[in-house]
């Protein structure tokens, strides 16, 4: 059994440029979720899909800040216009319903120049 | 607005020892939680459950819940120096799937 993965797993880019992330659950784990870490703090949850329909999100979740999973399988999360404060470790977790163990994947880590 | 509360550390125990890692939350309705273990420059990785209050044990580790006392707490016996990590204590309910977390404590584990 394959646990998440997530790509790319570094990514640099410049202030106001838009970056797309994947990620992809693990097999049959039809809730998908997203987070964001930065240094020193635990990570903060920005939005889950229960299948393709996106379930809640977050108030961190500015409008610059879209996430998709259209087949209810992978997600991508795009961030439009990048800012330094979007420095961070963007994390996916999936898990197999409410409330249960979510499991996280390696993650990618975005820093904005 | 829910919140997790941890000690950040570093908490330093001797090999072999019995480390105890705490944490409490806000939020009375919380129904699940959860330890994570999270080595520098990786991401979480899951170690315990517990939903109901008392007592539960996986090898070396115990989780124990008083939801009255709004309190989680974490026992790892035997420490190992591979035990030296971050841990995350994370809650979810309230109508709410999205996990809170705490900053995580620094567990250095001394040969």
């Amino acid at each position: 059994d394959t646990g998440v993965s997530q790509d790319p797993r570094h990514k640099i880019t410049k202030r106001g440029q838009n970056v797309t992330f994947r990620c992809d659950p693990i097999s049959e784990h039809n809730r998908l979720y997203w987070y964001r870490q930065t240094l020193g703090q635990g990570p903060e949850f920005l939005t889950y899909f229960q299948n393709e329909a996106q379930l809640e999100k977050s108030r961190l979740l500015s409008d610059r800040f879209s996430a998709e999973r259209p087949k209810g399988s992978f997600s991508t999360l795009e961030i439009q216009r990048t800012e330094q404060g979007d420095s961070a470790m963007y994390l996916c977790a999936s898990s197999t319903g409410q409330g249960i163990e979510q499991y996280f994947g390696p993650g990618t880590r975005l820093t904005v120049t | 607005q829910k919140e997790v509360e941890q000690n950040s550390g570093p908490l330093s125990v001797p090999e072999g020892a019995i480390a105890s890692l705490n944490c409490t939350y806000s939020d009375r309705v919380s129904q699940s939680f959860f330890w994570y273990r999270q080595y520098s420059g990786k991401s979480p990785e899951l170690i315990m459950s517990i939903y109901s209050n008392g007592d539960k044990e996986d090898g070396r580790f115990t989780a124990q819940l008083n939801k009255a006392s709004q309190y989680v707490s974490l026992l790892i016996r035997d420490s190992q120096p591979s035990d030296s990590a971050t841990y995350l204590c994370a809650v979810s309910g309230g109508g709410a799937d999205g996990l809170t977390f705490g900053k995580g404590t620094h567990l250095i584990i001394q040969p």
